[in-house]
């Protein structure tokens, strides 16, 4: 069992806009603007779509976007395209032992 | 450009050892904090560990699943940071990741947003 929990599927059809959650505690997404989403195809590394809760890296499309409301972050992806089709993790500080935890992970079916 | 490189992977025994090995190239290592990220097979991600740089002490955190059985350690001399396992268990069985956190501005997210990953190399244990 994760330590985040994220919803194991969402679907969409191309130009629709789809939203993950992924929900934590008050000891982790709710304390800290430390969280960060992922995207992974098969058979490859992981690919870091967002950090701080909203920002993007350098690279990454704007049609990515996160947010965060208590204990619970979030994943918008915007005109939805066929190859946003992965595995969509996200994580979060928690300045603990463990000092990282992830989601289970979501899989994105663009139909 | 970023690189890094994992080897050391291998099927080992319950109870066996193992050493992982993250080559990294293309930026100033010795400044950097490493961390290494599990995946089992079908399975989501996992932090194992961070160990900071020496100038900050060369300190390691670990997840509570390896805590006491894992090791990271670095050599800046040699541009590596390695994972020793011991006392291996059938859930250690996973790809392992070496990560590097993302660096903007003057501020490097070492534990919290992970921009740079290696291939992964495969631990298998099993009898």
């Amino acid at each position: 069992q994760s330590a985040l929990t994220q919803p194991a599927s969402v679907s969409g059809s191309p130009g629709q806009s789809i939203t993950i959650s992924c929900t934590g505690t008050s000891s982790d997404i709710g304390t800290y603007n430390y969280v960060s989403w992922y995207q992974q195809h098969p058979g490859k590394a992981p690919k870091l779509m967002t950090y701080e809760v909203s920002n993007r890296p350098s690279g990454v499309s704007n049609r990515f976007s996160g947010s965060k409301s208590g204990n619970t972050a979030s994943l918008t992806i915007s005109g939805l395209q066929a190859e946003d089709e992965a595995d969509y993790y996200c994580s979060s500080y928690t300045g603990r032992n463990t000092l990282v935890v992830f989601g289970g992970g979501t899989k994105l079916t663009v139909l | 450009e970023v690189q890094l490189v994992e080897s050391g992977g291998n099927l080992v025994k319950p109870g066996g050892s193992l050493r992982l090995s993250c080559a990294a190239s293309g930026f100033t290592f010795s400044n950097a904090w490493m961390t290494w990220v599990r995946q089992a097979p079908g399975k989501g991600l996992e932090w194992v560990g961070r160990i900071k740089s020496r100038t900050e002490g060369a300190t390691a955190d670990y997840g509570a699943p390896v805590k006491g059985r894992f090791t990271i350690s670095r050599d800046d001399s040699r541009n590596t940071v390695y994972l020793q396992m011991n006392s291996l268990q059938i859930e250690d069985t996973a790809l392992y990741y070496c990560t590097l956190g993302l660096c903007i501005a003057s501020k490097c997210h070492y534990d919290d947003a992970f921009d740079f990953w290696g291939q992964g190399t495969v631990v298998t244990v099993s009898s």
